[in-house]
């Protein structure tokens, strides 16, 4: 069963308009971890951000911002103001506490156009 | 530079051949993996390493093999019996021995491609 469900595939938006890109997973684990990469063309995966499942505190970094929502299992990304460098597939991902491996979403396709 | 270095970057291979994707961390890290990724698809795990001379299938581990002689490296074969190798390749690495709590950074990719 897919434990991280990224729901939007692509997702297109004009420079400068906010995006958030949303992140549903599923854990029995009462301790895990959440985490964001960003996928540029070049296809190196970035690291944005790890967060524990302890630590419900939003977080925001620059233009990013994440809100983590254990009620709805829920660990969204937000951009402001895009810029067409935001461009790339992010990929939302889980660990548990009790598994091997980091489990990744499908991920989802964000084109920022001037 | 600290990083994962990964080469080559394209990779043609005919069919029954093996090929070996090279892998090498500098980031003095004990862990490294290897992740397949297929278009449309997120990132699955193909083996696992936690310390030197030590390694541990994932998901997909039929039809690769791996070996961890060094710390710095973690080379991935992909044998013949691999019956759909064309794909993106990742390796990663992290600095404790615990792959479900510590984070991971990716070198940039080997794309095989089966000819």
């Amino acid at each position: 069963a897919q434990k991280v469900t990224q729901a939007q595939t692509e997702i297109s938006v004009v420079e400068k308009e906010d995006v958030t890109l949303d992140c549903v997973y599923e854990t029995r684990d009462t301790t895990y971890y959440l985490f964001w990469y960003k996928q540029p063309p070049s296809g190196e995966l970035v690291f944005l951000i790890r967060r524990n499942s302890f630590d419900e505190q939003n977080e925001i970094s620059g233009r990013y911002s994440w809100n983590f929502q254990k009620s709805t299992s829920s660990f969204n990304f937000t951009i402001t103001a895009s810029q067409v460098v935001d461009s790339a597939v992010y990929f939302c991902a889980l660990s548990e506490n009790s598994g091997y491996a980091l489990n990744f979403g499908k991920g989802t396709s964000l084109l920022v156009t001037p | 530079d600290g990083g994962i270095t990964q080469s080559p970057k394209y990779l043609f291979r005919k069919e029954g051949q093996n090929v070996t994707l090279s892998c090498e961390q500098n980031l003095n890290h004990d862990a490294m993996y290897w992740y397949r990724q297929d278009p449309g698809q997120g990132l699955r795990l193909i083996y696992y390493s936690q310390i030197v001379n030590d390694f541990q299938k994932g998901d997909i581990a039929e039809g690769y093999s791996v070996s961890r002689e060094k710390k710095e490296s973690f080379p991935l074969t992909v044998t013949s019996a691999q019956k759909n190798p064309t794909a993106f390749y990742l390796c990663a690495s992290s600095g404790g021995q615990s792959p479900s709590t510590d984070t991971q950074y990716f070198g940039p990719g080997t794309r095989l491609t089966v000819l």
